[in-house]
């Protein structure tokens, strides 16, 4: 069975230019979490979709970042215009719906915005 | 509000000594623990959590409600155990977001 899937595993880019992330969670999982860990600081919470809809986004830093589940397969995270502490390593976790709390992660996207 | 403390950025320990993770944390109602592992070129992966009272991989973790505490534990390191470790906490039941640490990095050395 493939794990949760996350595209591209590095990105770099100028600051003002648009980056989409994707992620592919474990076939089956309602449920899927996008996380954040800027350098040297915590792996922070950003949204919670169940199925195609958001549950929980109160981690979303600001109105730069738009998530996308559509048909409640694979999402996507869009951050525009990106700026620089934007840069940091951006995760995608999946867990099936009676075991909301075991979160399955993707390898991570390392976003470089220069 | 929900907060997860590991006071150490790095633990350096020998091979064969015991090893002894700090995880503090702050939350108003039963909060359920885990921790994550990352090893060197993989994905973070759950090691264990508290309510399974399991040892995975020789380690062990006790929630201590008085002193908000829930410290990763092994009695002998060993080299594989290299490696990024996350304390983090949730609520119970329903969904309840998740909340990590800082992380601890492991060497432990030859």
């Amino acid at each position: 069975e493939a794990g949760v899937t996350q595209f591209p595993s590095h990105s770099v880019i100028e600051k003002g230019q648009t980056v989409t992330l994707r992620c592919d969670p474990i076939s089956g999982h309602d449920n899927l979490y996008w996380y954040r860990r800027v350098m040297g600081k915590e792996i922070k919470f950003l949204l919670h979709f169940v199925k195609e809809s958001k549950q929980d986004e109160s981690g979303m830093p600001n109105n730069r970042f738009l998530a996308e589940r559509t048909g409640g397969t694979y999402s996507t995270l869009k951050v525009q215009p990106a700026e620089l502490e934007d840069s940091g390593v951006y995760f995608c976790a999946s867990s099936q719906g009676h075991q909301k709390n075991i979160q399955y992660f993707g390898a991570g996207t390392r976003l470089s915005v220069l | 509000a929900q907060r997860v403390t590991q006071p150490e950025k790095l633990l350096s320990v020998f091979k064969g000594a015991p090893v002894e993770l700090k995880c503090n944390y702050s939350y108003s109602g039963s909060p359920e623990l885990f921790w994550y592992v990352q090893y060197s070129r993989q994905r973070l992966q759950l090691l264990l959590r508290h309510i399974s009272r399991e040892s995975i991989k020789g380690f062990t973790a006790d929630l201590n409600k008085g002193e908000t505490s829930f410290h990763l534990k092994k009695p002998f390191a060993q080299e594989e155990d290299s490696a990024m470790y996350y304390c983090a906490l949730s609520g119970r039941g329903g969904y309840q977001k998740v909340t990590f640490g800082t992380g601890t990095k492991l060497q432990v050395i030859p």
